[in-house]
């Protein structure tokens, strides 16, 4: 069964702390993203990556990080120098650059 | 900034009617165009793209796309209650990105 997923579907964070989200895909797609999606907005790029242990900052790129050390894993880690981090996280994959991108189901992330 | 805009407010139409939406972009090097489609509380799923001056058709939807005057609209014919969304328009860029709207929400009457 092949897809995208994230874990967790929603993460709450306290203040000063670090968390990461996970994305997995088994697409065996090269090309992999982070977006963070805010009430009635559209999707901004934070990160990608086309391809293994290289990734490109994106619009939104302070206060997060990312590593890509698997093909099939993309981890964004919301660091505690994001100080408005509450928003809905989705991870994309494509098979190449610029071209369809397939999103898995999101996290959602709450501040305590 | 390379922009895509989707200007019109929420969109209702009644079940069985066209929902007509548009979309304009400012890059003119954009070679690719995507509609996605998003429930409430749900991921963007993709319905439809185009690369192709013209139309574009599958099943209800049909894209159509006019890069001399920059535009890319999605038309759902017959529509449903289940195309009650949010639709988002997104675009190629130069540098191996897709540039996104902020969407366009469909309430279909039934």
């Amino acid at each position: 069964d092949g897809g995208i997923t994230q874990s967790p579907k929603y993460l709450f964070r306290k203040e000063g702390q670090n968390v990461t989200l996970s994305c997995e895909q088994n697409l065996n797609h090269d090309a992999m993203y982070w977006y963070r999606q805010d009430p009635g907005q559209g999707l901004r790029l934070i990160y990608y990556s086309q391809i293994v242990n290289d990734f490109q900052k994106g619009d939104i790129a302070e206060g997060y990080s990312v590593s890509r050390e698997k093909k099939e894993s993309f981890p964004l880690t919301v660091t505690s120098a994001q100080k408005n981090p509450t928003a809905f996280y989705l991870c994309a994959s494509s098979i190449g650059s610029g071209v369809t991108q397939y999103f898995g189901p999101g996290t959602r992330l709450l501040v305590l | 900034q390379k922009e895509v805009e989707q200007n019109s407010g929420p969109l209702s139409v009644p079940e069985g009617a066209i929902a007509s939406l548009n979309c304009t972009y400012s890059d003119r090097g954009s070679q690719s165009f995507f509609w996605y489609r998003q429930y409430s509380g749900k991921s963007p799923e993709l319905i439809m793209f185009i690369y192709s001056n013209g139309d574009k058709e599958d099943g209800r939807f049909t894209a159509q796309l006019n890069k001399a005057s920059q535009y890319v609209s999605l038309l759902i014919r017959d529509s449903q209650p289940s195309d009650s969304a949010t639709y988002l328009c997104a675009v190629s860029q130069g540098n191996n990105r897709l540039a996104f709207g902020k969407g366009n929400q469909v309430v279909v009457i039934p």
